[in-house]
């Protein structure tokens, strides 16, 4: 059974830097894209980017100045860095795993980061 | 960017209706879209993969059609575990990008 655990800091003062991790857990972490998404709170949601095990990273243009995803085949996690935040950035951000040519298909449990100062 | 216009936003309906969410691409994607539920507090849940392929263990009351730029997720006969919020999800090109959501509401 597929499992995505994530972790990492909630609360964040502006131009720091947000970091989360996600495990995989039950599946190989070849052949898969590795996802973050976020979801401003009451809002819909909003694709990050992706890594996959060879290290190859796409990334959505309106964050892309800002935003680093890494996987380590090893540990079998992947990391999401966003830098500078600000109160825009205050989201529930979630991991998720997307094969080839299908959409997301398994996610983690979500974590609220919160900018404020 | 691809744009997926969502509609309704939101909708009411009773136990038992059938209901009909709208996708539209701004240019075609081929077969290339998801459809998600998602209720309050949790990630989003897949229900249909390549526009119209129904998830594993998802009730067959779902469904999905569509090609190219209109796609629709229809629920045949509402339940309650039915309401919560619906996304589409299109990855034909990247930023992959989601619809608005749809709020389905008693």
């Amino acid at each position: 059974q597929v499992r995505l655990q994530q972790w990492g800091a909630g609360l964040l003062k502006p131009s720091e830097t947000l970091s989360l991790t996600c495990a995989v857990y039950g599946e190989s972490f070849n052949d898969y894209f590795w996802t973050w998404v976020r979801q401003i709170p009451g809002k819909g949601l909003e694709w990050i980017g992706e890594v996959n095990h060879a290290g190859r990273a796409n990334y959505n243009p309106s964050l892309k100045s800002r935003v680093s995803i890494l996987g380590d085949t090893l540990k079998k996690q992947f990391s999401l860095k966003l830098r500078s935040v600000t109160a825009a950035d205050t989201a529930v951000y979630f991991c998720a795993r997307a094969a080839l040519n299908r959409p997301l298909d398994y996610w983690g449990q979500g974590s609220l980061v919160a900018v404020s100062s | 960017d691809i744009q997926m216009t969502q509609s309704p936003s939101s909708l009411s309906a009773s136990v038992g209706d059938r209901v009909t969410i709208t996708c539209r691409a701004s240019q075609g994607i081929t077969n290339d879209l998801g459809w998600y539920q998602q209720k309050p507090g949790e990630a989003p849940r897949r229900l249909i993969y390549a526009a119209s392929t129904l998830q594993s263990g998802v009730p067959s009351r779902f469904s999905g059609s569509g090609y190219g730029t209109e796609f629709s997720l229809t629920i045949s006969s509402l339940q309650p575990e039915d309401f919560a919020t619906y996304y589409c999800l299109q990855h034909n090109s990247y930023p992959r990008t989601f619809g608005q959501g749809t709020k389905v509401e008693i």
